[in-house]
């Protein structure tokens, strides 16, 4: 199985609230991965977690803000986000986050911000 | 940054002819990655080449690991409808280890 689950799958906010997206792997995978994917374009990184800690991050605005409960959950908490931010947020994850990974997709969350 | 240039970016074939996109790069890589991508879905996964010169196949679909590490190409043959969206060659280096370095993606429509 190499399934990556990822909810909500349609998410519409206003500039002031606070969401959450949630991402969920049960491959036993110790590295994940948050993207942001605009129309028509390549997925681009955002953060990456290793082992439940953050080792990568895209000088991604403080708007977004990511969290690794534990090995499975991968959580990205939204607040005051701007109309351009409205993308579709991918996940991923890979089993150890090494030059020789594959790395697995979510479905994604089409976020659009009002 | 590395960039991947994939092409062509885009084709329009008629069902049952064979296809074939390619990526380049002026960098090295230890590992290709072929994705599928549909209209709102996340990428697929389709084939992982982990050494130069490797040749791999999933039903339909070939690719390969250039010998130089620096291209990989994927074939499609006898194309059907649901071979359309949008194919993205992805690639990892030493060094930057998590990172994936995506191509430009081509988009493939195909008629009956």
């Amino acid at each position: 199985d190499t399934e990556v689950t990822q909810t909500p799958k349609h998410l519409v906010m206003g500039m002031t609230n606070k969401k959450s997206l949630k991402c969920e792997q049960h491959m036993g995978h110790r590295a994940m991965y948050w993207y942001k994917q605009k129309a028509k374009k390549p997925p681009e990184l955002m953060f990456v977690y290793s082992y439940e800690k953050l080792s990568i991050n895209e000088s991604v605005p403080s708007r977004f803000s990511p969290e690794c409960p534990n090995s499975s959950l991968l959580n990205l908490h939204l607040h005051a986000l701007q109309p351009e931010d409205s993308a579709l947020y991918l996940c991923a994850s890979s089993r150890r986050g090494g030059p020789w990974d594959t790395q697995y997709f979510g479905p994604g969350t089409r976020l659009t911000v009002l | 940054g590395q960039q991947l240039n994939q092409s062509p970016q885009s084709m329009f074939i008629q069902e049952g002819e064979d296809v074939s996109m390619n990526c380049t790069s002026s960098s090295i890589f230890n590992t290709w990655l072929w994705y599928k991508q549909e209209p709102g879905e996340g990428p697929v996964l389709l084939i992982a080449l982990y050494k130069a010169g490797e040749l791999t196949s999933n039903g339909r679909l070939t690719a390969q690991f250039g010998i130089t590490r620096k291209d990989s190409f994927l074939n499609i043959s006898a194309s059907i409808p649901s071979d359309v969206g949008i194919y993205f060659c992805a690639g990892l280096v030493t060094g930057t280890a998590s990172k994936l370095t995506f191509g430009t993606g081509t988009r493939l429509q195909v008629t009956l």
